[in-house]
């Protein structure tokens, strides 16, 4: 089945540094990826689509200059957490969908990134 | 604002039993309802609800989708122990084709 790589699975980093977490579909080709933030005992939370090609787009109160998002490829999409604080300290996954699939494709998520800021 | 529920929120069941999970949504432009098994780390895919009253099913578990009360069901029989997980729906909206999750069913099943 289709497979979507995440990487770091875990990173631990110092107040105020920059985050970079790398998306990948490794067997299809993906123009759409969506990007989700969860907290202990929550559900997933959608942060923003990334759009191969253009820029992404945020749901509301995630701030974009915070949450750097470049879809530069059909296969790969990055999420940077900026001038990262404690509070971004949380489990962020992000998912793809077959483009040859069309809309009705079901979705495949990565394995995630546990963040912990210090 | 879209809005998926699920119903109970958690669960303690033992080995063998049957469970129902619930969920109810309300998704603008309503396209089809997911549902996700979540261990560990990220969710695995299970079915994909597009027409109401027809049962899909895999194994142990299925599910079926009621349009008319913007709800569906998962089953799941003959539980067992690496059954226990979160279990998400989520609810496609038509224009954006983005999902919309529940909080999630926590189910425990003990030996």
């Amino acid at each position: 089945g289709a497979v979507v790589s995440q990487h770091p699975s875990r990173v631990i980093c110092k107040s105020g540094t920059s985050v970079k977490i790398e998306c990948r579909s490794l067997d299809f080709q993906a123009t759409t990826m969506f990007w989700y933030r969860q907290f202990p005992k929550q559900s997933l939370m959608l942060m923003a689509t990334s759009n191969e090609g253009s820029k992404a787009t945020y749901e509301q109160g995630v701030e974009k200059d915070k949450f750097l998002i470049n879809h530069a490829s059909l296969t790969l999409s990055t999420l940077t957490v900026t001038s990262a604080h404690p509070e971004d300290s949380s489990f962020y996954i992000c998912s793809a969908r077959d483009s040859t699939g069309g809309r009705d494709s079901p979705l495949h998520f990565g394995n995630g990134t546990r963040l912990t800021v210090t | 604002e879209d809005k998926v529920v699920q119903s109970p929120l958690s669960l303690v069941v033992h080995e063998g039993d049957t469970v129902t999970l619930n969920c109810s949504y309300e998704v603008t432009n309503f396209r089809s309802l997911l549902w996700y098994k979540q261990e560990k780390k990220a969710p695995t895919f299970l079915f994909m609800l597009t027409s109401s009253g027809i049962e899909k099913k895999s194994g142990r578990l299925s599910s079926i989708l009621d349009k008319k009360e913007l709800s569906s069901i998962l089953n799941i029989t003959a539980t067992q122990t690496g059954d226990s997980a979160i279990y998400l729906c989520a609810g496609i909206t038509g224009t954006a084709s983005k999902l919309t999750f529940g909080t999630g069913t926590r189910l425990q099943v003990t030996l």
